[in-house]
């Protein structure tokens, strides 16, 4: 079956940095987004992966490897205001979207 | 301001009776979505249309119809509604019918079925 895993929570301090695994398992793959999902709000696109590879945008990176089926997202400076869920989803043969089930992140002072 | 409206908000349900949630884009994406969100899983994929009078099966569409009579409205329809159904659901949309796009989504509708 399809598959993405993520952790489910995760705690870090403002001002530093964070790396949030996902791993999938896909039938086919055709890339991989990050969305940032604040508590009671809309998920909003972070980034989309489908070579390998490191993409910089401002304090969010994502990395991507196709042939381990493993994806991060590298939050730098962290701010109270990335306290947030971050969820993975990969792109299948199909061009169906699997939703990992969210990883929350709690930045504490 | 361009975007994708969702409406009701927030509604509170008796079991057996119909609903339609309403959505909304003013962006002219071709591809509109229905998914819901319950808590520890992942978003499902409900209902999808690629494009204005075409619809599709998601992962969960059991006890749902959608309708897409034209590119900016996608309804979501519960025929007979059941406790199960209690979630909160998002519309979504892209310009891409491939899914290689961002995806934009709504505000999201509440739902609790009692």
């Amino acid at each position: 079956g399809q598959n993405i895993d993520q952790p489910t929570e995760m705690t870090a301090t403002e001002g530093a940095i964070v790396q949030i695994n996902c791993t999938y398992q896909t039938s086919g793959f055709n890339g991989l987004f990050w969305y940032q999902q604040h508590a009671g709000e809309a998920p909003t696109f972070l980034s989309y992966n489908v070579l390998d590879g490191l993409e910089e945008k401002g304090r969010f990176s994502s990395f991507l490897s196709r042939s381990k089926g493993y994806s991060y997202l590298l939050l730098k400076e962290l701010q109270m205001k990335d306290s947030a869920s971050y969820l993975c989803a990969a792109l299948d043969s199909n061009y169906q979207l699997i939703w990992g089930a969210g990883t929350k992140l709690i930045i504490k002072p | 301001i361009a975007g994708i409206t969702q409406a009701p908000t927030s509604q509170i349900l008796a079991a057996g009776r119909r609903m339609t949630l309403r959505c909304t884009q003013d962006m002219r994406h071709n591809a509109m979505y229905w998914y819901r969100q319950d808590l520890g899983l992942g978003l499902r994929l409900i209902h999808y249309s690629n494009t204005a009078g075409t619809t599709g099966k998601g992962e969960v569409p059991d006890g749902y119809s959608v309708s897409r009579a034209n590119t900016d409205d996608f309804p979501l329809t519960l025929a007979s509604a059941v406790p199960s159904q209690t979630s909160v659901y998002f519309c979504a949309s892209s310009d891409s019918r491939e899914g290689t796009g961002e995806l934009f989504f709504g505000e999201g509708s509440r739902l609790t079925v009692l």
